[in-house]
């Protein structure tokens, strides 16, 4: 079955430490997007990519760095310049859409917490 | 930048019973698509439904239908009937209908409980 897979579903950071969450999706889908939930705050949006080698910042970026090699992954590393890591990341993709709104399919999650 | 604005962070409904989420958004924009997610306890992201902004008619889907007031900028979801399985934290969430594919904009949710 196509779908989006998200790992490790939990994952701790040190101080200090850099972590990457993994993303990738057989859906063959053109886009891929990450968001940070926090409890009470809803889904923000970290940053997204429509097309390989090619990506953009959302609304709370700092702290974060992500790459698109390929158009099946987009893997998000959690710098130690993000002070605050501690949360739920989701990663969506979705088809390049135009006259017809294409859908986001969401992963299953990763929870990240502070040691 | 849009936004979306949900009022009621935390909602109840007896089974079988009517609710309604409240969902308001700012834009600029004339063409835009709307959504509304149900997360459960299971943190997954389900798609419940969707309104293009074009569209007069309000969408449904089964027990789910939402109430479009476009030159208010409403946007509302309806669940009838309401089930134990409905209980979860429900977003709305706000999409630009320009060129290629945009980011959704969500609320902060709102959470519903279902009592028996």
């Amino acid at each position: 079955d196509g779908g989006i897979t998200q790992s490790p579903k939990y994952l701790f950071r040190k101080e200090g430490q850099n972590v990457t969450l993994s993303c990738e999706q057989n859906l063959n889908h053109d886009a891929m997007y990450w968001y940070r939930q926090d409890p009470g705050q809803g889904l923000r949006l970290i940053y997204y990519s429509q097309i390989v080698n090619d990506f953009q910042k959302g609304d709370i970026a700092e702290g974060y760095s992500v790459s698109r090699e390929k158009k099946e992954s987009f893997p998000l590393t959690v710098t130690s310049a993000q002070k605050n890591p501690t949360a739920f990341y989701l990663c969506a993709s979705s088809k390049l859409g135009t006259a017809v709104d294409q859908p986001q399919h969401f992963g299953d999650g990763t929870r990240l917490s502070i040691l | 930048a849009q936004t979306v604005t949900q009022s009621q962070p935390e909602m109840s409904v007896q089974e079988a019973e009517t609710v309604t989420l409240s969902c308001t958004y700012d834009t600029s924009e004339s063409d835009y698509y709307l959504f509304w997610y149900k997360q459960p306890p299971s943190r997954q992201m389900i798609l419940v439904i969707r309104q293009e902004a074009y569209k007069q008619q309000n969408a449904t889907e089964n027990r789910f239908s939402v109430n479009f007031q476009k030159a208010a900028k409403s946007f509302s979801l309806k669940i009838s009937d309401s089930q134990l399985g409905d209980a979860a934290m429900y977003f709305c969430a706000y999409r630009s209908a320009m060129s290629g594919n945009t980011p959704l904009v969500f609320g902060k949710g709102t959470r519903l409980s279902v009592i028996a």
